[in-house]
């Protein structure tokens, strides 16, 4: 069956290291996004991209970075981490046709604590 | 910027309430989606509602989209244990056609 798996489930980092969320979806959906979910701040958007070689900055993304070299793999890098990044990461995509009428397949998330 | 804002954040219900959760835009919506994360899990798809005055049932859940199409509810008739979780609404953003995510309404439900 098709999906979106990120890696790792867990990671725990120290402040100033850079750090990589990876995430892989095999439904070859054009559009990918990354969210970040915080208590009393639901889902929040930090990158998302259209296509291969298309990213676009969200609502938080000072201090995160992404790359689309291919449609599955849109890796999410924290430059130089920060406690205040700590939180639980979601990868999600959707088919790409109409963008905001159409719903988003969402990975099981990367929680990420940054000491 | 345009808000999306979700009441209540928290409830508690006992097994075989109801329960009803609201979701109001500052600006007009051409759609809007519901979204369920179980503790622990990811956010899963549930409806879309795109006409003025929409309703859609899902078994015991019923969901409403408003005429002016700035708010949205969920209700859940005789909740069960299964029910519990997080649920968000989200529209798309009228600048950016992104989807805008309401903070969310965490159910509890006692046996």
């Amino acid at each position: 069956d098709a999906e979106i798996t990120q890696s790792p489930r867990h990671k725990i980092t120290e402040t100033g290291r850079q750090v990589t969320l990876a995430c892989h979806q095999t439904w070859n959906h054009n559009n990918m996004f990354w969210y970040r979910q915080d208590l009393g701040h639901g889902l929040r958007l930090i990158h998302y991209s259209y296509g291969v070689h298309d990213t676009n900055k969200g609502e938080v993304s000072d201090g995160y970075s992404v790359s689309r070299s291919n449609t599955e793999d849109p890796p999410l890098t924290l430059e130089s981490a920060a406690s205040s990044q700590t939180s639980v990461y979601f990868c999600a995509s959707s088919e790409g046709r109409g963008f905001a009428n159409e719903k988003l397949f969402f990975g099981s998330g990367t929680q990420l604590s940054v000491l | 910027g345009q808000q999306v804002m979700q009441i209540p954040q928290y409830q508690h219900v006992q097994e075989g309430e109801d329960f009803t959760t609201y979701c109001n835009s500052s600006t007009t919506l051409s759609n809007i989606q519901w979204y369920k994360q179980r503790p622990g899990g990811h956010p899963v798809f549930l409806i879309q509602l795109v006409k003025s005055g929409e309703v859609k049932k899902q078994k015991r859940l019923t969901f409403q989209f408003g005429e002016a199409k700035k708010n949205s509810s969920l209700h859940i008739t005789a909740t069960q244990t299964t029910d519990v979780g997080t649920y968000f609404c989200a529209g798309p953003g009228s600048n950016t056609g992104k989807l805008i995510f309401g903070q969310g309404t965490t159910l509890q439900v006692k046996p």
